[in-house]
């Protein structure tokens, strides 16, 4: 069976702090991939990143990284140096195309930047 | 301008009231899914169509029917709907199984 895990259910940072959130996924496939997206408080959902389980490398995005770890099966996120417009939820994601290619997300992770 | 747009944004309607709810990409993408989005619950997959006339469940199908007869729409179907299932609606579309799915503004459905 296919899982993600956001536990953090919400999280408050002052601005200009540095924000990890986590995301754990179970699946039994050796191909998969892993996706962030960002849900502002209009609603809409933003793609930020897709990852294949063949690729471990960490990426950076301007402020946005992305740290994959297969060995502890998890997908993290971190913001540096946070600003207010990174208020939003946050969800993690995975697709296992021998599957179907069914989506599954985590439960979201709301993060509030404190001005 | 590549988008995903769903109709109606907003809906109240009554139990039993059969309703649907369009959805149109114009990015010819084989691979459409609507989910809907509950507090604590996160997003949850409804139904997924892999191309024109092929479709499946997904974790939530009970209450809901689809159809894909053309490859740019994929209307999500309330037979009778219920007060449970009054939730935030998503369409998303991706070009194939691999792909990166991208988002309808989403509908908020309210039923009384």
């Amino acid at each position: 069976a296919q899982k993600v895990t956001q536990a953090q259910t919400e999280i408050s940072v002052v601005e200009k702090e540095d924000v990890t959130l986590d995301c754990v996924y179970e699946t039994r496939d050796t191909t998969y991939y892993l996706f962030w997206y960002k849900q502002p408080p209009s609603g809409e959902l933003v793609f930020l990143i897709r990852r294949n389980s063949f690729d471990e490398q960490n990426e950076i995005s301007g402020r946005y990284s992305w740290n994959f770890q297969k060995s502890t099966s998890s997908f993290n996120f971190t913001i540096t140096a946070s600003q207010v417009v990174d208020s939003a939820v946050y969800f993690c994601a995975l697709s296992v195309p021998n599957t179907g290619n069914q989506f599954y997300f985590g439960t979201g992770t709301s993060l509030t930047v404190i001005p | 301008e590549a988008q995903v747009t769903q109709n109606p944004r907003y809906l109240i309607t009554v139990t039993g009231k059969k309703l649907t709810v369009t959805c149109s990409q114009n990015m010819n993408h084989e691979y459409m899914s609507w989910y809907r989005q509950d507090p604590g619950l996160g997003l949850r997959q409804i139904y997924y169509s892999m191309n024109v006339e092929v479709t499946d469940k997904g974790d939530v199908p009970e209450g809901y029917k689809v159809s894909r007869k053309e490859k740019r729409n994929f209307p999500l179907i309330l037979e009778s709907p219920s007060p449970n299932q009054t939730s935030l609606y998503f369409c998303a579309s991706s070009m194939g199984r691999y792909g990166t799915q991208y988002f309808g503004p989403g509908t908020r459905l309210l039923v009384l």
